[in-house]
């Protein structure tokens, strides 16, 4: 089954550290970069992240600059997001995010169900 | 600045046909598009890719129903023969190098 399934959210302070993890599954999973995008409460959809299907390059949201990295291991089918100094409007439901082509960079074909992280001291 | 703008909200009967539209910085106006559907308490499902010169490609399994057109820096999704899993929040979505950009999102409601 194609499906990609978030993992690692919940509940951090203010200044603190998440990693969050997204495992992929049922596409060749190197051929595509990966992502992720942010939906605070009752607010609507925030790129955050992107990360290319070799790991070598990756893009940052303004908002998140200096403060993310988003890496990958093709061996595991796995990405991830390393979240630190948190603030409070960092809080949200991180979605991870298929590139539609591979080799492209446009838009995305395939979503998971989200993790949400919430960060209150 | 690369900027999508959408409507908050959109609405029409059931059975009815409802578009959604999507407009591009001026500068931008022949920069493809994505829509998204978002349901209620779901994460987002990928619609189409629409070009600017309307020519569109749907993910796996979305409905004939779902169409797209493009006309200046305006690209829209219509929604034939309104269904009521099609209520929900559509975002468009824009990219150049190293950015992505979603619109605000229009709530579509099934009278």
């Amino acid at each position: 089954e194609v499906q990609l399934l978030e993992s690692g959210g919940g509940l951090v302070q203010p200044g603190g550290s998440l990693r969050l993890s997204c495992a992929a599954s049922g596409f060749a999973f190197k051929n595509y970069a990966m992502s992720w995008v942010r939906q605070a409460p009752g607010k609507g959809l925030h790129w955050v992240a992107t990360v290319s299907g070799f790991g070598d390059r990756t893009y940052y949201g303004q908002s998140v600059q200096d403060r993310f990295t988003i890496s990958r291991d093709n061996s595991n089918n796995t990405v991830y997001l390393q979240m630190n100094s948190l603030r409070a409007e960092d809080a949200a439901v991180y979605f991870c995010a298929k590139d539609r082509g591979a080799g492209t960079f446009d838009t995305f074909d395939l979503w998971g169900q989200g993790t949400m992280v919430t960060v209150s001291s | 600045q690369l900027v999508l703008t959408q409507s908050p909200s959109a609405s029409a009967s059931l059975g009815a046909s409802v578009k959604v539209t999507c407009t591009l910085s001026n500068e931008h106006s022949d920069y493809a598009i994505a829509w998204h559907q978002q349901q209620p308490v779901k994460g987002p499902r990928y619609v189409m890719k629409l070009n600017s010169d309307g020519t569109y490609i749907k993910g796996d399994g979305i409905p004939d129903r779902f169409s797209g057109s493009s006309s200046g820096a305006e690209r829209s999704l219509i929604i034939s023969d309104l269904q009521s899993e099609d209520e929900g929040d559509y975002y468009c979505q824009t990219w150049t190098t190293g950015i992505r950009v979603f619109g605000g999102g229009t709530k579509v409601t099934v009278l």
